[in-house]
């Protein structure tokens, strides 16, 4: 089975702009989570979509909003982007909704805000 | 909310020599545990994980981590290290209460040939 894949894998924006990243999950996998990493800070738990729901949020702004489409492939997008959204943003996936099952995850965004 | 809490940020370790990453978290309330490593330029891969049952679990390249209910810890340890070992490691927590995944803020091994 091919692997999590994220598109695009580097980016480079300005501030003020807006950014859509994408994430592909394992075929037959429903559920799909997103995560910020930055050095000082780890990893953040954004948010998880599950059947095209939204089923969990982290403590992100607004700013940050995800969905998931029929085919499981989600998006997540960051409008009105700050320096501090500088990160590599992870996605993962997982058959269920990821409560005790193992998380995939997909090499990253590097999103760098200029 | 779980806070996890990874003490150490770097671990330096010479080859074949025995590591423990320390790891511990803020609530015992029926928790799923797991380590990750991610490699340079990698994403994270699933190292081992604890959900129920034996308090010991083991990985296939060596690792292995203790759950320590009282203690709210999920040390990871090897007896031998190689150079390959050398990356960062992630310790997170999935409470049964949420569905939400704590990450610590990971712990860089490297080993010293």
């Amino acid at each position: 089975k091919a692997g999590v894949t994220q598109t695009p894998r580097y980016l480079i924006k300005t501030r003020g702009q807006q950014v859509t990243l994408s994430c592909s999950p394992i075929s037959g996998h429903r559920s799909v989570s997103w995560y910020q990493q930055t050095p000082g800070q780890g990893l953040q738990f954004l948010f998880e979509y599950f059947s095209e729901t939204q089923r969990n949020k982290g403590n992100f702004p607004g700013r940050f909003s995800g969905r998931q489409f029929s085919n499981s492939r989600s998006e997540m997008n960051v409008s009105t982007l700050e320096l501090g959204d500088s990160a590599l943003y992870l996605c993962a996936s997982s058959l269920q909704l990821a409560g005790g099952n193992e998380q995939f995850f997909g090499p990253g965004t590097r999103l760098t805000v200029l | 909310a779980q806070s996890v809490t990874q003490l150490d940020s770097q671990v330096p370790v010479f080859e074949e020599a025995p590591v423990e990453l320390r790891c511990n978290y803020s609530s015992s309330v029926s928790v799923y545990l797991f380590w990750y490593v991610q490699y340079p330029n990698q994403g994270l891969q699933l190292l081992l994980k604890y959900l129920s049952g034996s308090t010991l679990v083991e990985s296939i390249n060596g690792f292995e981590a203790e759950f320590n209910k009282s203690q709210t810890s999920f040390h990871l340890r090897k007896p031998s290290v190689h150079i390959s070992d050398t990356a960062e490691y992630f310790c997170a927590v999935r409470d049964g209460t949420g569905n939400q995944f704590y990450f610590g803020t990971g712990t860089s091994l490297t080993v010293i040939p």
